[in-house]
């Protein structure tokens, strides 16, 4: 299958500061990607639909000033998350699709700690 | 809109027996895709199987099969000669067919998730 890598895995920061998390697609053109986030021993809630080159969609109640999406290339999507506060504190998870495809393929997803 | 229900939030079996985990949805779509994920420890989220829902005939991935009641929008997953490395949170979604690359309609909808132990 179709890789789809995330980075960093983990990541440690301050309240008040910005985190940035890449997530790539290696070996296909993702025209779709998606970003969750999810709660121990939770489902995966989407927070938003990026389209490359197109402003990112965002599901009800995700603040768009703090979850700012970028997806300028056909291979990379950015979710940074600005002024972190510990309840920010989560596992996020990206997933990727190409124009034609069925399926959605997952990054290892990123363990935000915000101290 | 559309919902993905899993009632199971725990589910047990011993190893090399059959465990069936259960998945309703509801849709006024037609036509869709189902899926079931596996999310092991690692969290690393593993396509298991996948479900056309215009294909009356059930889908099967070695030990992984389901059955899949589109008039009863029913979506099991059933596990065969279950081992240790099957433990996992699995999840069952669901996805709109989508009209062009360029809408919603790609979005995974997911269930609440089943917890899956494997007894030595």
């Amino acid at each position: 299958g179709a890789v789809v890598s995330q980075h960093p895995s983990r990541v440690i920061c301050k309240s008040g500061t910005s985190v940035k998390i890449e997530c790539r697609s290696l070996d296909f053109q993702a025209t779709t990607m998606f970003w969750y986030r999810q709660f121990p021993k939770q489902s995966l809630m989407l927070m938003a639909t990026s389209n490359e080159g197109s402003k990112a969609t965002y599901e009800q109640g995700v603040e768009k000033d703090k979850f700012l999406i970028n997806h300028a290339s056909l291979t990379l999507s950015t979710l940074t998350v600005t002024s972190a506060h510990p309840e920010d504190s989560s596992f996020y998870i990206c997933s990727a699709r190409g124009s034609f495809g069925t399926e959605a393929f997952f990054g290892q997803g990123t363990r935000l700690t915000v101290v | 809109a559309q919902t993905v229900t899993q009632s199971q939030p725990e589910m047990s079996v011993q190893e090399a027996e059959t465990v069936t985990l259960s998945c309703t949805y509801d849709t006024s779509e037609s036509d869709y895709y189902l899926f079931w994920y596996k999310q092991p420890p690692s969290r690393q989220m593993i396509l298991v199987i996948r479900q056309e829902a215009y294909k009356q005939q059930n889908a099967t991935e070695n030990r992984f099969s389901v059955n899949f009641q589109k008039a009863a929008k029913s979506f099991s997953l059933k596990i065969s000669d279950s081992q240790l490395g099957d433990a996992a949170m699995y999840f069952c979604a669901y996805r709109r067919v989508a009209g062009s690359a360029y809408n919603q309609g790609g979005k995974l909808i997911f269930g609440q998730g089943t917890e899956l132990s494997v007894k030595p």
